[in-house]
């Protein structure tokens, strides 16, 4: 089945300051990979997502970058604000198999005031 | 309406009770799922189902029993727990298990402990 990597585990940035988070995945196959950002109490919250025949995608101030061949895509959050600091999980998704989200193991991001 | 609800919000539960979590959504979708999720870890599957039909099992113990009773609700019926299985349930769905963009919309969860 798929593996999903995630780093770095944990994330501290100076409110205003840019955060990466990079997932790596091992399936070929898989072709759709959300992003989620889970609040303490909270589910989990799509923020961004890919499909594979895209290399970037942009939404205010997140964007996700794939990089197919190297089979990694990673989280940029710019202009970080307090409010982003959350749980975030990168997930590979191999459509026409039942719709198995293989999840990376999370990463938690702190934005300091 | 994007929205899916989870009943109970928090659940204390001896190892001799049974108690059931509920979860719904009105968005259409025709596959749910049940999630179990430890602190500080990602969601782990439990069971998917679609068209209300039990499609994935991920070796869930018979303590669980998924129910879907129709396309909008879906139910986790607990018997004879055990401590390890305090966590946060999170139920999700999607608007089916084969599109090619096929967002999953997760519940905000039930807080299960397990005395």
């Amino acid at each position: 089945g798929e593996n999903v990597e995630q780093h770095p585990s944990t994330l501290s940035v100076q409110e205003g300051d840019s955060a990466v988070i990079k997932c790596t995945y091992s399936d070929s196959a898989s072709n759709y990979f959300p992003w989620y950002k889970q609040e303490l109490g909270k589910g989990p919250q799509l923020i961004i997502d890919i499909r594979s025949n895209v290399g970037e995608k942009k939404d205010q101030r997140i964007a996700v970058t794939l990089n197919k061949t190297a089979k990694h895509f990673s989280l940029h959050i710019t202009e970080t604000q307090p409010e982003d600091s959350a749980v975030y999980f990168c997930a590979a998704i191999i459509f026409n198999t039942g719709n198995q989200f293989y999840f990376g193991t999370g990463t938690s991001l702190t934005v300091i005031p | 309406d994007t929205e899916v609800t989870q009943t109970p919000k928090h659940l204390v539960m001896g190892m001799t009770n049974k108690k059931s979590l509920k979860c719904e959504q009105h968005m259409g979708h025709r596959a749910m799922y049940w999630y179990k999720q430890k602190a500080k870890k990602p969601p782990e599957l439990m069971f998917v189902y679609s068209y209300e039909k039990l499609s994935i099992n991920e070796s869930v113990p018979s303590r669980f029993s998924p129910e879907c009773p129709n396309s909008s609700l879906l139910n986790l019926h607990l018997h004879a727990l055990q401590p390890e299985d305090s966590a946060l349930y999170l139920c999700a769905s999607s608007q089916d298990t084969v599109s090619s963009y096929n967002e999953q919309f997760f519940g905000p969860g039930t807080r299960l402990t397990v005395l």
